[in-house]
């Protein structure tokens, strides 16, 4: 079926510095989103977004996040400067449009680590 | 703000025994989805059921949507359905993004 893939599998970083998750959406879908998972707790919105804006951000979402999906390209997740409360799984998912009917589909996500 | 509640929290089962997990929401869902993660991490779709019964392999999802309830059975459970089961639902309100329960955990033991 569709895949949606996350590069890196895992990032392990010192906090101060910036880290970009990237994002490789199914290759027809339009809709973007960025979710948060700490270890063992539950999955959390970041943001949405389409047409090159950001439709929709939590209030997970700081100031030092940042996405973009330049021409194209990967669909990406810039934090700058990292904190220590970033580590967590960061999953991509995408999806076709906003039907009803429409499957949402995710990566595997990147586990990043901010020490 | 919009609230999905699974149940229950975790759940162990003897192989061959059929497990039925319940995701009830505070808001009228547009959409609502299943998922399965891994205990390594990876989540996988399972079922799309905004409403009504669907069926795919080993498990039934029914949705009743003015209740604002879904279920998802598994039947015949096996020790590789060990894992977590998450719902996760698109409101009738604001921007189209899907909201998580906190998941089931089920442990299939042989």
């Amino acid at each position: 079926g569709p895949k949606v893939l996350q590069i890196p599998s895992h990032q392990i970083i010192d906090m101060g510095q910036m880290v970009t998750l990237n994002c490789d959406p199914v290759s027809n879908h339009l809709y973007f989103y960025w979710y948060k998972q700490i270890l063992g707790q539950q999955m959390e919105f970041l943001v949405n977004f389409y047409n090159g804006k950001v439709m929709e951000k939590s209030k997970l979402f700081k100031d030092q996040f940042s996405v973009e999906r330049p021409d194209g390209s990967y669909f990406t997740l810039k934090i700058q400067p990292t904190a220590l409360e970033d580590s967590a799984v960061y999953f991509c998912a995408s999806s076709f449009d906003r039907t009803s009917a429409e499957t949402l589909y995710f990566g595997s996500g990147t586990r990043l680590t901010v020490l | 703000g919009q609230q999905v509640q699974q149940s229950p929290a975790s759940l162990v089962l003897q192989e061959g025994e059929n497990a039925e997990l319940q995701c009830n929401f505070s808001s009228t869902a547009t959409q609502l989805q299943w998922f399965y993660q891994s205990p390594g991490g990876s989540l996988v779709s399972l079922l799309s059921n905004p409403s009504g019964t669907k069926h795919t392999g080993r498990l039934t999802s029914t949705t009743v949507t003015k209740e604002r309830r879904s279920s998802l059975h598994i039947s015949s459970s096996q020790t590789t359905d060990s894992g977590t089961y998450l719902c996760a639902i698109v409101s009738n309100t604001g921007n189209y993004k899907y909201v998580f329960g906190a998941g089931t955990r089920l442990k299939v033991i042989a």
